[in-house]
């Protein structure tokens, strides 16, 4: 059984770009969520998506946007990069409740913002 | 607001030995689940174990055990002989069911398993 998938594993950006980044759940999974993981502020929700609708977004200015498509893959994006968006981006699928079951993580893509 | 805390920000622990770290919590909800990860260097954070808060019987899995104070808001995780492969970051993380749909994850311990 295929874990969750995110692509691309690394990335490196100039200040002012915008990047994409893309999370393929495991199959059946449909409840799909996106962390920020920094050293200094830890895990940080961004936000989560079931069948194709947001269901929650954490404290992030709106150049954090994603989306789900139909078969569950999320994508997440941000915009007008900044230094401090430098971090590792952890996507998490889910069965429902998510809460009674957990969370299977993918290995994160590191974006590094230069 | 929810909040987790652990204390102990790294710890070491001899191959075999017993090791135990703590997460404390503070919320007013009644019905809200706990959990702990492992994030290994690989970065794949990998669920643990998990507690749910109705359950007084603390939840165990293999090597791993919790000892979950409701009362106290502490939710400790036990590891048994430890393994090197045990070494990674732990956190404590709390989800409440009451449709927030967000985890609070602690600041993770760094856990060493040395041989």
């Amino acid at each position: 059984k295929a874990g969750v998938t995110q692509t691309p594993r690394y990335l490196i950006k100039t200040r002012g770009q915008q990047v994409t980044l893309s999370c393929s759940p495991i199959s059946g999974h449909r409840s799909v969520s996106w962390y920020q993981q920094t050293p200094g502020q830890g895990l940080q929700f961004l936000f989560e998506y079931f069948s194709e609708t947001q269901r929650n977004k954490g404290n992030f200015p709106g150049r954090f946007s994603g989306r789900q498509f139909s078969n569950s893959r999320s994508e997440m994006n941000v915009s007008t990069l900044e230094l401090g968006d430098s971090a590792l981006y952890l996507c998490a699928s889910s069965l429902e409740p998510e809460w009674s079951y957990g969370y299977t993580f993918g290995s994160g893509t590191r974006l590094t913002v230069v | 607001a929810q909040t987790v805390t652990q204390s102990q920000p790294e710890m070491s622990v001899q191959e075999a030995e017993t090791v135990t770290l703590s997460c404390t919590y503070d919320t007013s909800e009644n019905n809200y689940y706990l959990f702990w990860y492992k994030q290994p260097p690989s970065r794949q954070m990998i669920l643990v174990i998990r507690q749910e808060a109705y359950k007084q019987q603390n939840a165990t899995e293999n090597r791993f055990s919790v000892n979950f104070q409701k009362a106290a808001k502490s939710f400790s995780l036990k590891i048994s002989d430890s393994q090197l492969g045990d070494t990674a970051m732990y956190f404590c993380a709390f989800r409440d069911t009451s449709g927030t749909y967000k985890y609070i994850f602690g600041t993770g311990t760094r856990l060493k398993v040395l041989a």
